[in-house]
């Protein structure tokens, strides 16, 4: 079975600049997460996906970050403008619905400079 | 409401001895506990989960944890450590709603294993 697979898995950009992070969850995966960690500690969750709607978005800075999952599957996560404080690795994560067992993708390293 | 406290930032014992990292966690309803594994430069693999059914969990390459709801306690053990296990720990909590509805992970601050030759 493959995994989740992100792109890209590593990206340098300045601050003020956008990005955008792609992925692809495990076939048949109704439930997408997106986390933030931040070098030295735990992921931190942005971002839930039922199907194509948001279950739970209270932690992504929505003045800057947006997410979206068309059609229920892929999913993109952008953060326009970046800050330095949002260097930190991008992982995507999924799982079936109502089953709480969650499969990581290997992450997107952003550095911002 | 959820969280979880690893007490311990990074544990270093000698290879072939007993490893153990302790978390504590908090949660509203009824939890499910799990660990996880992050090597340098790899995903996040999981170790063993606790979803409420016996509360000794065994889990693979050797590892268990068991819950004790009274100590709010789920601590991972091994009998005996080896040089692949050194890599960072996270202690995980995710709280079951009564309308049935999971919440997403909380992670704990991560302990790092460090095995001595």
């Amino acid at each position: 079975e493959a995994g989740v697979a992100q792109s890209p898995r590593y990206k340098i950009i300045e601050k003020r600049q956008s990005v955008a992070f792609w992925c692809n969850p495990i076939s048949g995966h109704a439930t997408l997460y997106w986390y933030q960690q931040i070098l030295g500690q735990g992921p931190k969750l942005l971002i839930q996906f039922q199907n194509n709607g948001v279950v739970d978005d209270s932690q992504l800075p929505k003045d800057r970050f947006s997410a979206e999952r068309l059609k229920g599957v892929d999913s993109t996560l952008k953060i326009q403008p970046a800050k330095l404080e949002d260097s930190a690795v991008y992982l995507c994560a999924s799982s079936f619905a109502g089953v709480y067992e969650q499969y990581f993708g290997p992450g997107t390293r952003l550095t911002v400079t | 409401a959820q969280s979880v406290t690893q007490l311990d930032s990074h544990v270093s014992v000698s290879e072939g001895t007993p490893v153990l990292l302790r978390c504590n966690y908090s949660s509203s309803y009824s939890p499910s506990l799990f660990w996880y594994v992050q090597h340098p430069n790899k995903g996040l693999q999981l170790l063993l989960k606790y979803t409420s059914a016996a509360t000794l969990v065994k889990g693979i390459n050797g590892f268990e944890a068991e819950f004790k709801k009274s100590e709010t306690s789920f601590h991972l053990t091994k009998p005996s450590a080896h040089m692949s296990d050194a890599a960072e720990y996270f202690c995980v909590v995710s709280d079951q709603d009564p309308g049935g509805g999971a919440d997403g992970l909380t992670f704990g601050k991560g302990t790092h294993l460090i095995i001595q030759p």
